[in-house]
């Protein structure tokens, strides 16, 4: 019964590689998120969409492309992986309603370790 | 542009001690404020929020937080803390409900029990 599941849960690659970090959920939510978090536990947003349609698109390397097949799917995809890639990324979900105030859920996070 | 501010980064505390970790925000507007917690190797899950009404917010594991806009505050509270609250908390705050409303993250604040 996983809210918003992402996967893997850890990843270790080298440097150039490309790699794709998978994300859905299951709460009819509307929106979905992609964050990270650096070594330091700051989180940034990175992407939002709104049942498919990008709508925030936070000044990320374009390297980073979030695709949205379907409302309930978030992936991203990096390409050309840099040391600096290194991090947590959570993807999270919410559903737009003043009841709810853009509550965020999150999952479990995937640890990306580029060498 | 709204802000949040965490005070502390490390608040270490003696077990069944009570605890207060602070948290101020800046916004021009109306917010909705947030806090979630982050145990070790795991995703954030939300501990309460605020929307509107009451400014006293009680949340899960028995944490408490009290919305004060003239001193544009959100500090969370717990009157007696167990080692198992050992954890990063997050505080966040949004303008907004739709999609397009950014959620912002304070930088963290680490809670470390000393038995």
């Amino acid at each position: 019964d996983t809210a918003v599941s992402q996967t893997p849960k850890y990843l270790v690659t080298q440097m150039g590689n490309d790699k794709s970090i998978k994300c859905e959920q299951n709460l009819g939510h509307d929106t979905m998120y992609w964050y990270k978090q650096d070594s330091k536990k700051f989180l940034k947003i990175m992407f939002s969409y709104n049942n498919k349609e990008l709508i925030i698109n936070e000044t990320v390397p374009n390297r980073f492309s979030p695709k949205s097949p379907d409302k309930a799917h978030l992936n991203l995809h990096i390409n050309s992986l840099e040391l600096g890639d290194s991090a947590v990324y959570f993807c999270a979900s919410s559903h737009d309603d003043r009841g709810s105030g853009n509550t965020i859920y999150f999952g479990e996070g995937s640890w990306l370790t580029v060498v | 542009a709204q802000s949040v501010t965490q005070l502390d980064s490390q608040v270490p505390v003696f077990e069944e001690a009570p605890v207060e970790l602070r948290c101020n925000y800046s916004s021009s507007v109306s917010v909705y404020l947030f806090w979630y917690v982050q145990y070790p190797n795991q995703g954030l899950q939300l501990l309460l929020k605020y929307l509107s009404g009451s400014t006293l917010v009680k949340g899960i594991n028995g944490f408490e937080a009290e919305f004060n806009k003239s001193q544009t505050s959100f500090h969370l509270r717990k009157p007696s803390v167990h080692i198992s609250d050992t954890a990063e908390y997050f505080c966040a705050v949004s303008t907004g409900y739709s999609s397009a409303s950014k959620i912002i993250f304070g930088s963290g604040t680490r809670l470390s029990i000393r038995p």
